[in-house]
């Protein structure tokens, strides 16, 4: 059965380290990746978009690796700080046509001060 | 720039009761979504929409209605609503521009309690 896998336990990281979230999938084959982040209470926002064949993408202080032979797709937030803390969500562009996303369950992140 | 805008942000009904939730969006974006959000689950894609008049199921349609009058607007309607469709529920909006590439944008989310 298609999968999309975001670790359920919360991640609690100190300030200033880097956070490495993880998107694992099974049975798709994405031609692209999204990662969206989400406030308790308000709707996900676009962060970036990685495409098939690209290995790795980054926007300021965030990192997306995507490896199409794991099914596996990383995203890094270097210098961590305490309002990075929410939940992050990978999502998964099948290209079906529809061009709806099939979102993962989403991972929080809890920076400490 | 008011961007998608949902309405009413907090709901409450009691089951068999007719309930729409209302989403407009400022961009002209072709593409529309809704999608229901459960502890567990993530985001479930319900209904789309590809255009004004043209829609199209999702995961998980059942119980549920869509109509797209106008480009901006995107209503859901649960017919007769049960207590398996308490939820947060989200509507987005996607430009039909290549280089857009399905980035989607979302509303604040509607919460929805079925008594």
């Amino acid at each position: 059965s298609q999968k999309i896998e975001q670790n359920s336990e919360a991640l609690n990281i100190q300030e200033g380290k880097t956070a490495t979230l993880t998107c694992n999938y099974t049975n798709y084959s994405p031609a692209y990746l999204q990662w969206y982040r989400q406030d308790p209470g308000r709707g996900p926002v676009f962060l970036l978009l990685i495409r098939e064949n690209e290995k790795e993408k980054r926007k300021e202080r965030l990192k997306v690796t995507f490896d199409t032979t794991l099914k596996q797709s990383l995203f890094h937030i270097t210098a961590s700080q305490p309002a990075d803390s929410a939940t992050y969500l990978c999502a998964l562009d099948i290209d079906t046509g529809r061009r709806a996303l099939t979102f993962g369950s989403g991972t929080r992140l809890q920076v400490q001060p | 720039d008011a961007g998608i805008t949902q309405s009413p942000r907090y709901k409450i009904t009691e089951t068999g009761r007719q309930v729409t939730l209302m989403c407009h969006q400022t961009w002209s974006h072709s593409y529309m979504f809704w999608y229901r959000q459960d502890l567990g689950h993530g985001l479930r894609l319900i209904y789309y929409s590809a255009a004004a008049d043209i829609t199209d199921k999702g995961e998980v349609p059942d119980g549920y209605v869509v109509s797209r009058s106008k480009t901006e607007n995107f209503p859901l309607t649960l017919e007769s609503a049960t207590r398996s469709q308490t939820s947060v529920y989200f509507c987005a909006s996607s430009d039909s521009g290549r280089n857009q590439r399905n980035i989607q944008y979302f509303g604040a989310g509607t919460r929805l309690s079925v008594l």
